[in-house]
């Protein structure tokens, strides 16, 4: 198993740009979210998925979208980013049950 | 709505002491508890959990916690610390039974282990 694996580890971006940090697990885990982490905030929910087809947001949405179209992926797309959006972000992924969530290594984003 | 509080943003224990980094949370309801640590450009890694039973539960590394209801806290300890244990640690909540509840995370506190 590869777990959770997430693509770029490492990305900059001039202000405006648009990209899509790509993560996917391989245990069939029905619960996928996206987190950013930045100094002294801990680690804040941006969008979360309980299936193929159904998200919802969580704490920090603006400025970011997510689709479910398989149980495996869940890419965060950033429309047009902001300095205000350079952070580490964690993609993760549990089942539906009292298990551990499980985390992907992280992309670092810095925008520019 | 459910949150988590992690009192210290900062422990300093001695190699060899015993730590402890401190967890309350709030819940409606009855809580599942995670602690989770974050080396240095890492992401997160699984410590232990409590979801029902023995209040003190056992994880990696020899860490342990306590689930203290009526003081809604759970307290992450270690007996003997070491310079290893050097990290960010974070705690973490969800409702029992809420499948489409997300995890909610402390802030963190970073302990560091002198040698």
């Amino acid at each position: 198993n590869a777990g959770v694996t997430q693509t770029p580890k490492f990305q900059v971006l001039k202000t405006g740009q648009s990209m899509t940090l790509q993560c996917a697990q391989d245990m069939n885990h029905e619960y996928m979210s996206w987190y950013r982490q930045d100094p002294g905030m801990g680690l804040r929910l941006i969008h979360y998925s309980v299936g193929a087809g159904i998200t919802d947001q969580g704490e920090v949405p603006n400025g970011y979208n997510v689709s479910r179209s398989t149980t495996e992926d869940f890419p965060l797309r950033l429309l047009s980013a902001a300095p205000s959006q350079t952070s580490v972000y964690f993609c993760a992924s549990r089942t539906s049950g009292p298990g551990e969530q499980f985390f992907g290594p992280g992309t670092r984003l810095t925008v520019l | 709505a459910q949150s988590v509080a992690q009192p210290e943003d900062q422990v300093n224990v001695a190699e060899g002491n015993p730590l402890t980094v401190k967890c309350t949370y709030s819940v409606s309801g009855n809580p599942y508890l995670f602690w989770y640590v974050q080396y240095p450009n890492r992401g997160l890694q699984f410590l232990l959990k409590y979801i029902t039973g023995d209040n003190l539960v056992k994880g990696s590394y020899g860490f342990e916690a306590e689930f203290n209801k009526s003081q809604t806290s759970f307290h992450l300890k270690k007996p003997s610390a070491l310079v290893s244990d050097s990290a960010l640690y974070f705690c973490a909540v969800r409702v029992v039974n809420s499948g489409n509840t997300p995890l909610v995370f402390g802030k963190g506190t970073r302990l560091s282990v002198i040698a």
